[in-house]
């Protein structure tokens, strides 16, 4: 079965920092990868997704995520935080089309970032 | 090109009702998946449609139920309310693999 772990709930940068969520995945087939962001009361956004081809995926927003299989890692960065980046992230992932189509979702981590 | 839209935004519904909730599709997508969102969780996956039939479900009791229609607009049906079906209910669309979501309706049942 595939899962997902976010490490690190809460995370909280300086505005102007470096952002970092990170996601391991399991998955036993050759997986898709996703970055969604929820603003408060708000559904999911899609911020960059991995499906197949170069495993660096540059995003909405300044967002970025290096897909490395060795690790099976799926981290999600951004060099500059801004304000308006204040939300919870969510990781998830799929066997893709023609597999099982649904999502997994890691937990969360709630961003906050700081003037 | 219109995105997912869901109705309704807030619903309140009391231990024992029937809930409806309805999700227009991105044009062009032909699956739909409906997942719940509590509180301080992430979204756990209910069941997907693909063309009208049903093409997987989560660990959900059979009193969540949900119907595509040829248009693949949606619907989500909760028999039977529990508290703990208190959620945000997320709609998705997809096509080629990839998911978007609707803004959610918010259930809450007292």
């Amino acid at each position: 079965a595939q899962s997902v772990t976010q490490l690190g709930s809460h995370v909280s940068v300086s505005e102007g920092a470096l952002v970092l969520l990170r996601c391991n995945y399991s998955s036993s087939v050759p997986p898709y990868l996703f970055w969604y962001v929820q603003y408060p009361n708000q559904g999911l956004q899609l911020l960059l997704k991995y499906t197949t081809g170069a495993t660096l995926v540059k995003g909405i927003n300044g967002f970025e995520a290096e897909f490395k299989k060795s690790e099976t890692s799926f981290h999600l960065t951004k060099p500059s935080a801004h304000m308006s980046d204040a939300a919870e992230y969510f990781c998830a992932v799929s066997e893709g089309q023609g597999g099982s189509e649904k999502l997994v979702f890691g937990k969360g981590t709630k961003l906050t970032v700081n003037p | 090109e219109t995105g997912v839209t869901q109705s309704p935004t807030h619903l309140i519904k009391t231990r024992g009702q029937q809930v409806t909730l309805r999700c227009s599709s991105q044009s062009g997508h032909n699956t739909v998946s409906w997942y719940q969102q509590a509180l301080g969780q992430g979204p756990q996956f209910i069941f997907q449609y693909y063309r009208e039939e049903e093409n997987g479900r989560g660990n959900f009791p059979p009193r969540f139920s949900g119907l595509q229609f040829p248009n693949y607009s949606s619907e989500l049906n909760v028999n039977a309310l529990e508290l703990d079906d208190s959620a945000l209910y997320l709609c998705a669309s997809s096509l080629y693999g990839v998911q978007y979501f609707g803004a959610g309706t918010r259930l809450s049942v007292l």
